[in-house]
């Protein structure tokens, strides 16, 4: 099974909400990536969790905060967004982070800020 | 730089075979991927490449690298209506395993 959840699949939010956008995996994976997709672009890299510690952070505004609660589970906190930051979010995650890791997407959350 | 480059389109016919070419920057990648997105959805991953094969099939797939050239291709026999999609290659960025993508193509099958 490599199957990556995402919840909720839709979510439109206004620029003083706070919500947040939920990742699950089962596979035993010890690493978990958010990324964020505009129309038309590639996959850009936001966060990077490696056994539940946060090992990369691409200079993403503190509007967007990550947690890891446990090696299954990946949060992304969103407070105070612009409407620029309406986008897909898509999950993933891989055995680890050795650099030869393939990493399996989830389905993406579609966000639209207010 | 990270630009891994792409042709925007390529339109086929059902039937014809496809050819996706990508060409990327770090030969120091360790594996080269293809991944596969149709609208509104996340990404699939299609297939992969260890950088010291030259080729690999996978049923209808077929990856082609070019070490030398920093040049990979997927070929897609017999190319149907459900291939239509974007697809992206992606280039993996070393110890940290961060994922390089290309700019990704779009593929239109025509019936």
């Amino acid at each position: 099974d490599t199957e990556v959840t995402q919840t909720p699949k839709h979510l439109v939010m206004g620029m003083t909400n706070k919500k947040s956008l939920k990742c699950e995996q089962h596979m035993g994976h010890r690493a978990m990536y958010w990324y964020k997709q505009k129309a038309k672009k590639p996959p850009e890299l936001m966060f990077v969790y490696s056994y539940e510690k946060l090992s990369i952070n691409e200079s993403v505004p503190s509007r967007f905060s990550p947690e890891c609660p446990n090696s299954s589970l990946l949060n992304l906190h969103l407070h105070a967004l612009q409407p620029e930051d309406s986008a897909l979010y898509l999950c993933a995650s891989s055995l680890g982070t050795s650099g030869t890791e393939t990493q399996y997407f989830g389905p993406g959350t579609r966000l639209l800020v207010l | 730089g990270e630009d891994v480059e792409q042709s925007l389109f390529l339109s086929v016919r059902e039937g014809d075979s496809s050819v996706i070419n990508c060409t990327y920057t770090d030969s120091s990648s360790t594996y080269l991927y293809w991944y596969k997105q149709e609208p509104g959805a996340g990404l699939q991953l299609l297939t992969y490449i260890f950088s010291n094969m030259d080729m690999k099939q996978d049923q209808r797939l077929t990856v082609l690298l070019n070490k030398k050239d920093k040049h990979l291709s997927l070929r897609i026999a017999d190319t149907q209506t459900g291939d239509s999609a974007i697809y992206f290659c992606a280039e993996n960025g070393g110890a940290t395993n961060k994922l390089i993508f290309g700019t990704g193509t779009l593929l239109a099958v025509q019936p």
